[in-house]
Formats: C-alpha cells, sequence, structure tokens
C-alpha cells in the first residue's frame, strides 16, 4: 500500500462547472477525512467517514458540495456549480480508528483552480 | 483568537542553526501533531504527542500540557528542511484543528 492516493492532483475548472476529486484511503483504515486548505491557512475540517457513514460534516460544506464513501473504500468528494472561492487544496486524510491521532496519514492533495 | 496559534508565522534560518516553532492552543485536547506540508501540497506526519518528549533524527518535539503549548525544534538545519510546519490538535476521537502554519527556509 502507497499511503492515501488523490486523483487528479490538479484541477482547473470554469466556473459553474461541477467538479469530482477522488480518494483512497489506506486499505486497512476505516475512518476518512476530508479537508479544505486555502492559501496561507491551515487545513479546515470539511467531514468524516467511519465506513461508508458519514458521521460528520461541517458548516463549511455547503449544499453544493456532497461526499460519499459508499463502499467503506474509496470516496469521491463533488462541487457542484463550482464558485471561485472554491479555489483550494482538498485533503484526504485516514485512519485507522483506533488511538486519536494514531496513524493519522493524509493524502497529497488536489488542487482546484476555479477560473 | 484561533484555537490554535503557531508562532512565528514565517521563518528564515541559515543552514546549521537551531529552530524553534512553537503552538499554543486553547481547547482540550486528545492528541496534537506536528505537521510538514512542502510546496507539492502533500502532509507528511512527523510527530504525534500526547505528553512529554519525543525525537526523530534532528527533529525533536515537546508538549506541555497544564500550559497548553508544544514546540517544534530542528538540529543543525538544512535547506531541505524549507517547508511549511504545521500544528494540528485532536479534540477528539478523530477531528482536527489546524494552525496556520509556519513557513521555514533555510538558507545554504
Amino acid at each position: 500500500d502507497t499511503g492515501v492516493s488523490q486523483n487528479p492532483r490538479h484541477k482547473i475548472t470554469k466556473r459553474g462547472q461541477n467538479v469530482t476529486f477522488r480518494c483512497d484511503p489506506i486499505s486497512e483504515h476505516n475512518r476518512l477525512y476530508w479537508y479544505r486548505q486555502t492559501l496561507g491557512q491551515g487545513p479546515e475540517f470539511l467531514t468524516y467517514f467511519q465506513n461508508e457513514a458519514q458521521l460528520e460534516k461541517s458548516r463549511l460544506l455547503s449544499d453544493r458540495f456532497s461526499a460519499e464513501r459508499p463502499k467503506g473504500s474509496f470516496s469521491t468528494l463533488e462541487i457542484q456549480r463550482t464558485e471561485q472561492g472554491d479555489s483550494a487544496m482538498y485533503l484526504c486524510a485516514s485512519s485507522p480508528g483506533r488511538t486519536a491521532g494514531y496513524g493519522y496519514t493524509f493524502g497529497s492533495g488536489t488542487r482546484l483552480t476555479v477560473v | 483568537k484561533n484555537e490554535v496559534e503557531q508562532s512565528p508565522q514565517n521563518l528564515t534560518a541559515q543552514e546549521g542553526e537551531f529552530i524553534t516553532i512553537n503552538c499554543s492552543y486553547s481547547v482540550g485536547i486528545s492528541a496534537l501533531h506536528w505537521l510538514q506540508q512542502h510546496p507539492g501540497g502533500g502532509i507528511v506526519s512527523l510527530f504525534m504527542l500526547s505528553s512529554g518528549k519525543k525525537k526523530h533524527g534532528r527533529l525533536i518535539a515537546t508538549i506541555n500540557i497544564q500550559e497548553k503549548h508544544s514546540s517544534l525544534h530542528i538540529t543543525a538545519s538544512h535547506p531541505r528542511d524549507s517547508a511549511v510546519y504545521i500544528c494540528a490538535v485532536s479534540i477528539g476521537t478523530y477531528k482536527y484543528i489546524f494552525g496556520t502554519g509556519t513557513r521555514l527556509k533555510v538558507l545554504a
């Protein structure tokens, strides 16, 4: 296993288009997290899955955002009708779900630019 | 006021210098992470702390739970240490709050 994989690495889209990102966590990790990071800021929590169940969504995750983890393995984050303010790095992380923070591993992120 | 504050925000050092980055937090935590983020965006976990001190190579991380403060030290700094260092605290079993990061540049 090569760690948490995110695709694509970069995405440029026109305002109003829909985009979808994918995250493949470490295979034995049952917890998966999405974060958003804007320039000069630390990552901000978006949502969290335990297996296929989405257990928490941040208020940052507007109605245009939806995340799924249908089989408890990979996850997708979709943004509909993108806006320029959606331009950010979208980070995925996973963990085994035992002790807090144990094995917490980030992916390399997907950088979204909305033009 | 952010729940996790880092200082300094930016740091430039000469190769070989001893570097300290500080993190203060205002919430109850179950763990604290020091992370390293390179220009490409990928984040690497350096340390996870819940008490005391950890050392890995030239990196040392300490935490004082009573004072709600942690430090990351880099000894004999090198240009390849140039990155953004982020402090993140776990406030439960899964959620992290991140500092805004310290941008370190080590000059040869």
